[in-house]
């Protein structure tokens, strides 16, 4: 599986959009850019998922560029809740995943 | 509520215990794994089970057992743990574990050892 590469820590100030990148320039055609978050002694969330298409649910934005070697994972509007650690994990089946460390996003009031 | 119920949420024991660790999907999942979240390391995948058959074993010790009766439950049976095996323990499930369906997680449970 293609490694990925983001920041270790954000800040973020409420009610604004919290912009998370993602590096994965190593990403194969039939791989996936998931993007998971973790708030502190809960197990990870899953938020949304991708093949090259951008991709909009509920909970978020999944911007994947041109050439697929990065992407961009938007909250809207952020809230202190959404504190926490998100992962960008690439893969080519969504049963087999590498967890890295992760940006921590902290929001700020 | 993420569909997947794990129990209990925190467990002491001591090194010659024995103990299991239980998940239970409420998803209609075929494929569900345990995994190891040790403080400040990313997650390490211990097992996966797709319509109870262990389909990967990660080269983990003989004292952590797991079991799957039937898709939607999922135990891991400890016995003579060591204090490095403190840690949370996730459990998550997913469709299958060959397709590109996301994995979804249980909230863990806290695991120390006296």
């Amino acid at each position: 599986d293609a490694k990925t590469t983001q920041p270790p820590s954000m800040d973020c100030a409420e009610g604004r959009a919290a912009n998370l990148p993602c590096n994965h320039s190593t990403i194969s055609g039939n791989e996936y850019v998931y993007w998971y978050r973790q708030i502190h002694s809960q197990g990870p969330q899953y938020i949304i998922h991708g093949l090259k298409n951008n991709e909009t649910n509920e909970m978020a934005s999944l911007i994947i560029t041109e050439d697929r070697k990065s992407s961009t994972l938007i909250l809207p509007h952020a809230t202190l809740r959404d504190t926490a650690v998100y992962y960008c994990i690439v893969s080519n089946q969504g049963g087999k995943l590498i967890f890295g460390q992760g940006t921590e996003l902290s929001v700020k009031p | 509520e993420t569909g997947v119920t794990q129990t209990p949420r925190h467990l002491v024991m001591g090194m010659t215990n024995k103990k299991s660790l239980k998940c239970e999907q409420h998803l209609g999942h075929n494929a569900m794994y345990w995994y190891k979240q040790s403080a400040k390391k990313p997650l390490e995948l211990m097992f996966v089970y797709s319509l109870e058959e262990r389909v990967e074993n990660n080269s983990v010790p003989s004292r952590f057992s797991p079991e799957c009766p039937n898709s939607s439950h999922l135990f891991l049976h400890l016995h003579t743990l060591q204090p490095e095996d403190s840690a949370l323990y996730l459990c998550a499930s997913s469709q299958a574990p060959h397709s590109n369906q996301p994995q979804h997680f249980g909230d863990g449970t806290r695991l120390s050892i006296l």
